[in-house]
């Protein structure tokens, strides 16, 4: 699988600030990039994704910026909320008929304090 | 998206012995995939299991520790064989969603062996 590189590997943000997470991938043939939050004893859950004609996606208070040129993508949480309180992380694949078989960046921990 | 269940929900294994986990879906799903968390982690692919076929493994993953069955569109189970410590990890399962590359993870089995 090909690497894609996360950071940082943690992030402390007060109540109401900007969350940003930073992902890298080397492999030019991706072509979907999800963000999943992950809460302490659960599965990762499908916050939002990107295809790679789009530079931006905003659902809520969570935007991803899609910079292809750079192969680099970010989550940002705007108005961070202590609820916001995880672990998220990018991945990457290429959607195939065989199957979307995702590369996961190593996480960034976040606390958001009240 | 889909509601995903696994069993067991954690388990505590001796070294040499094998798990059984069990992943049951509430809708009829194409893809089915099997991902490893070791501790603190991110989450690596073992394998995709589809219906009616082979499982297919991912480099560093074979079929002899991880024996995979798919028997039909709603269910799958991954098999931990001869068991060590280094297998302590959460294994998830994950279905792929009727819109193609959205994927979604069951709660995970927490795997501890001693």
């Amino acid at each position: 699988q090909q690497q894609v590189k996360q950071s940082p590997q943690s992030l402390i943000v007060q109540k109401g600030g900007i969350s940003i997470i930073n992902c890298a991938y080397e492999n030019t043939a991706f072509d979907y990039f999800p963000w999943y939050q992950q809460f302490p004893g659960k599965g990762p859950a499908l916050l939002i994704a990107i295809r790679p004609d789009v530079s931006e996606k905003k659902e809520g208070r969570f935007t991803i910026s899609f910079n292809k040129s750079a192969k680099q993508f970010s989550l940002h949480i705007m108005d961070s909320q202590p609820g916001d309180s995880a672990t998220y992380f990018c991945a990457a694949s290429v959607i195939k008929a065989a199957g979307n078989k995702l590369t996961f960046g190593g996480g960034t921990r976040v606390l958001v304090k009240p | 998206s889909a509601v995903i269940s696994q069993k067991p929900s954690r388990d505590i294994c001796q070294r040499g012995t094998s798990l059984t986990i069990q992943c049951q879906v509430d809708s009829q799903v194409t893809m089915m995939f099997w991902y490893r968390q070791q501790p603190g982690q991110s989450l690596t692919l073992i394998a995709t299991a589809n219906q009616g076929s082979e499982a297919t493994y991912e480099s560093g993953f074979v079929i002899d520790k991880f024996p995979i069955s798919r028997p039909n569109l709603t269910f799958s189970t991954l098999t931990v064989s001869n068991m060590s410590p280094e297998d302590s990890s959460i294994y998830l399962c994950s279905v792929e969603g009727l819109a193609g590359g959205s994927q979604y993870f069951g709660p995970g089995t927490r795997l501890t062996v001693l």
